[in-house]
């Protein structure tokens, strides 16, 4: 079955900490894409970051990174340096290759605190 | 700049209505989608096309149907709303050269009474 899976509903980090988000996913497809977004409280879509499965290194875009362990199906996001500006919903999401579909896990709630 | 447009940000409908909610796209994109968002549940796919005329399931299609006839234009149906498909709903739209990105309307907020 074609799943993402975020187990942590909710987080709490010190500002300036490094945070890692958990998504772990399962396709039997070859060629997919993983990715995650961003969503504040104003509700609108941000995205971060994209790996292809094929990527052989891991995706890098400023402070955010994806660490993509495919033998694990894991593509946990890594965000350095936290800010108070970082406290969002965070989706992790998935494409598979065979028809364009794209499905996201249930989320993470990051809160940074001061 | 890249623009998905949903027609109605807050609709308040009865039970039993048809509802119709828009999204266009002026970004020549090939793929559209449509997912509702519920807390605790994240985004979950609806339905999604691929071109003109052609559409497929997602994961909780059940009570909804989608038309495309134009590729810039997206609509999803509630044939007859219920309480249990108030949500928010999101459209959004992938180009068929992929680049990772997946572009998101502002998202309809609709309330069945």
């Amino acid at each position: 079955a074609q799943k993402i899976t975020q187990t942590q509903p909710g987080m709490f980090v010190q500002e300036k900490e490094a945070v890692t988000l958990d998504c772990t996913y399962d396709t039997s497809d070859q060629s997919y894409g993983l990715f995650w977004y961003k969503q504040p409280s104003s509700g609108e879509m941000i995205f971060l970051i994209y790996q292809g499965s094929y990527d052989e290194q891991n995706a890098t875009e400023g402070r955010y990174s994806l660490n993509f362990q495919k033998a694990r199906k894991s593509a946990n996001l890594v965000i350095s340096a936290s800010q108070l500006g970082d406290s969002a919903m965070y989706f992790c999401a998935m494409r598979l290759g065979g028809d364009d579909k794209i499905i996201f896990g249930k989320g993470t709630r990051l809160h940074i605190l001061p | 700049d890249v623009k998905v447009t949903q027609s109605s940000r807050y609709l308040v409908k009865r039970t039993g209505e048809k509802v119709f909610l828009e999204c266009v796209q002026d970004m020549d994109h090939e793929n559209m989608f449509w997912y509702r968002q519920d807390p605790g549940l994240g985004l979950r796919l609806i339905y999604f096309s691929y071109d003109v005329k052609m559409k497929e399931k997602g994961d909780i299609p059940e009570g909804y149907s989608v038309s495309r006839e134009k590729k810039e234009r997206f609509s999803l149906i509630l044939e007859s709303a219920s309480t249990n498909q108030t949500s928010m709903y999101l459209c959004a739209s992938l180009p068929g050269q992929f680049t990772g990105e997946l572009f998101f309307g502002e998202g309809s907020r609709l309330t069945v009474l």
